[in-house]
């Protein structure tokens, strides 16, 4: 079976210091995994995609996350948060065809 | 390209009612898919369509709900009778037919049942 585990539902940083969002995974196949950004009042957004192709994936707006199979992780990072991060981060797992599977998301707090 | 819409954006209706929202997705993309989203969780997956063809439906999707995608195009997510669990924000994405899985959402549709 595939889930999806975001490890804090509340991440609270001061902006400019590090960004950490914790996502594990459990698949049967090898899996596609993404992180999705949803501002208030505003559509999901594509943030990146991890399809295989290198363990370190670069995204928009200055995120990475970096595939780790040994430790079924998917983690988010940024080196440097600004206010306009502020939004609710969903870690998904895709395992072909239709199945798509979010976690429950991880609130970010950004404080001046 | 522009992007996939969902209409209305807010409804608030009665128990026992019914409700329609409709989703026009990206022009190219020959797959779509409904989530239901309540507060404080991540979207879970109600239905998916590839062209006009509904290939899958979730536990979640009562007798009450159906949805529909006329000639491959936009769709429709109809609940009848409603109920104050069905209170949730009905999001819609669409996708091409490759198999990485990226897909593109719209606004969603906030639904109220009082």
């Amino acid at each position: 079976a595939q889930s999806v585990t975001q490890l804090d539902s509340h991440v609270s940083v001061s902006e400019g210091t590090p960004v950490l969002l914790r996502c594990n995974y459990s698949s049967s196949y090898s899996p596609s995994l993404f992180w999705y950004v949803q501002h208030p009042n505003k559509g999901l957004q594509l943030l990146l995609k991890y399809t295989s192709a290198a363990t370190l994936v670069k995204g928009i707006n200055g995120f990475e996350a970096e595939f780790k199979k040994s430790e079924t992780s998917f983690h988010l990072t940024k080196p440097s948060a600004h206010m306009s991060d502020a939004a609710e981060y969903f870690c998904v797992v895709h395992t072909g065809g239709f199945k798509t599977i979010f976690g429950a998301g991880t609130r970010l707090f950004v404080k001046a | 390209d522009t992007g996939v819409s969902q209409d209305p954006r807010h409804k608030i209706t009665k128990r026992g009612q019914n409700v329609t929202f409709r989703c026009d997705p990206i022009s190219e993309h020959n797959r779509l898919y409904w989530y239901r989203q309540t507060l404080g969780q991540g979207p879970e997956f109600l239905t998916y369509f590839q062209n006009e063809a509904q290939l899958e439906k979730s536990r979640l999707l009562s007798d009450r709900f159906s949805a529909e995608r006329p000639k491959g195009s936009f769709s429709t997510l109809e609940i009848q009778r409603t109920e104050q669990g069905d209170s949730a924000m009905y999001l819609c994405a669409s996708s091409l037919g490759t198999t990485d899985g990226k897909q593109y959402f719209g606004p969603g549709t906030r639904l109220t049942v009082t």
